[in-house]
């Protein structure tokens, strides 16, 4: 089993509905989550970070963290053709505080 | 001003030669890290550094080494390049002790080995 895995996608959705990203992870002692975009030949930036259970919402974002389900899940609501992109989930896990990544869904919202 | 900042942007350059990709961070961040990412999008961490100090190694060959001066810089230098060497190489920093555990990216060096 993959330490991070996501769906690859391609996820479409069409403007103004809301996107769903999900994220799971096998370290039970994960302790920082992550969401990053990435726009194609761009460098990823953070977007959210969630440490408890339970929903954090910013702006149109929302991420949705549950331990006890070992996921993560970024919820993007009135989705926009700007948020077309590839958004990696990370997790920190483990002593060495290193930064486990997914391998990215790719979302593309449809005008 | 420009928080991780890497150089060059591009690189095309032939097998077997040696390059170096340089970056420095303005953030006063104590780690700072190597990241591959690969024609499928897959972003790989390469080495770790935490004030010039090698924290995380992960397997790489032994053509690639980091250099770290100091904490603000995390160099990169590749011997005899190959093919498969070709591929986007991000800088990233963060300061996990400090409270920000999380990763700010350079722009990537896009390099192309022929």
């Amino acid at each position: 089993q993959k330490e991070v895995e996501q769906n690859s996608g391609p996820l479409s959705v069409p403007e103004g509905a809301i996107a769903s990203l999900n994220c799971t992870y096998s370290d039970r002692g994960s302790q920082s989550f992550f969401w990053y975009r990435q726009y194609s030949g761009k460098s990823p930036e953070l977007i959210m970070f969630i440490y408890s259970n339970g929903d954090k919402e910013d702006g149109r974002f929302t991420a949705q963290l549950n331990k006890a389900s070992q996921y993560v899940s970024l919820l993007i609501r009135d989705s926009q053709p700007s948020d077309s992109a590839t958004y990696l989930c990370a997790v920190i896990a483990g002593n060495n505080r290193k930064l486990i990544w997914g391998l990215g869904t790719s979302l593309a919202v449809n005008p | 001003d420009t928080a991780v900042s890497q150089t060059p942007k591009y690189l095309v350059t032939q097998m077997g030669n040696d390059k170096s990709i340089k970056c420095e961070q303005n953030l006063g961040h104590d780690t700072m890290y190597w990241y591959k990412q690969d024609s499928k999008k897959f972003l790989k961490i390469m080495f770790s550094y935490n004030n010039k100090e090698l924290i995380i190694n992960e397997t790489v060959p032994n053509r690639f080494s980091p250099k770290s001066p100091d904490k603000a810089h995390l160099n990169l230098h590749i011997n005899s390049l190959e093919l498969g060497d070709s591929a986007v190489y991000f800088c990233a920093s963060s300061h996990p002790n400090g409270g920000t555990p999380e990763a700010f990216f350079g722009q990537g060096t896009r390099l192309t080995v022929v």
